[in-house]
């Protein structure tokens, strides 16, 4: 079945530090590739998407490029603020439908 | 606009006794999902309708857990005798369709359930 694997955390950072946080999945066909951010005491909100491989998903300095021929969908960020801590999920849909999440990545960023 | 919204926030439950929670969708949302978040986990797929109709319910865990969407809008997300493992924060997602690849689903802010 598919399946989606992301780093494990803790992951601390200081402040405008690079930040790289892998996920890579299985999948049976052609899934669209999700990021999604949990902030403390919130929901999930969609952080950035791309369905298609080779697409650059960004939004708020982080990118993800879906990369087929390593099943791969890396977060990044140039330089992290303290305001990005946060739990994130990388996530795969094949058809629009069910997600399919990571175990989730907890960032912390120092001042 | 308003999001989607989830009632109660939290539930505390004896084992064995029955809880409903509820979802409201964003309005003319037709997709509508249930997910269940164990502490330091991600959300795991449990159910999900297009409009009233329930499509996929191979996440359930047990015959215990039941949802329905009688009217297409409002979701419940009914759980039989608790027990301990059970206790998760159940989050509602909906999205405006299902057909489209990417289509972003908008989640609630969950029910945290804790079954003593």
């Amino acid at each position: 079945g598919n399946s989606v694997t992301q780093m494990e955390g803790p992951v601390t950072l200081s402040e405008e530090a690079f930040l790289t946080i892998n996920c890579t999945y299985t999948a049976t066909g052609y899934p669209s590739l999700f990021w999604y951010v949990q902030y403390p005491g919130e929901g999930l909100q969609l952080l950035l998407k791309a369905t298609k491989a080779d697409d650059k998903g960004s939004n708020k300095g982080f990118e993800a490029t879906y990369r087929k021929e390593t099943t791969s969908f890396h977060l990044e960020k140039g330089s992290v603020q303290v305001s990005d801590s946060a739990v994130y999920f990388c996530a795969l849909s094949e058809g629009g439908n069910k997600l399919v999440f990571g175990a989730g990545t907890i960032l912390r960023v120092k001042s | 606009g308003a999001g989607v919204s989830q009632s109660p926030r939290y539930k505390v439950a004896k084992r064995g006794q029955d809880v409903a929670l509820r979802c409201d969708p964003i309005s003319g949302h037709v997709s509508l999902f249930w997910y269940q978040q164990a502490l330091g986990q991600g959300p795991e797929f449990l159910t999900y309708f297009q409009n009233e109709a329930q499509l996929d319910k191979s996440g359930l865990p047990s015959d215990r857990f039941f949802a329905e969407r009688p009217e297409g809008s409002v979701s419940t997300l009914k759980i039989q005798r608790t027990q301990q493992e059970d206790s998760a924060v159940y989050l509602c997602a909906s999205s405006f369709r299902d057909t489209n690849p990417g289509e972003t689903q908008y989640f609630g802010p969950g029910t945290r359930l804790l079954v003593l």
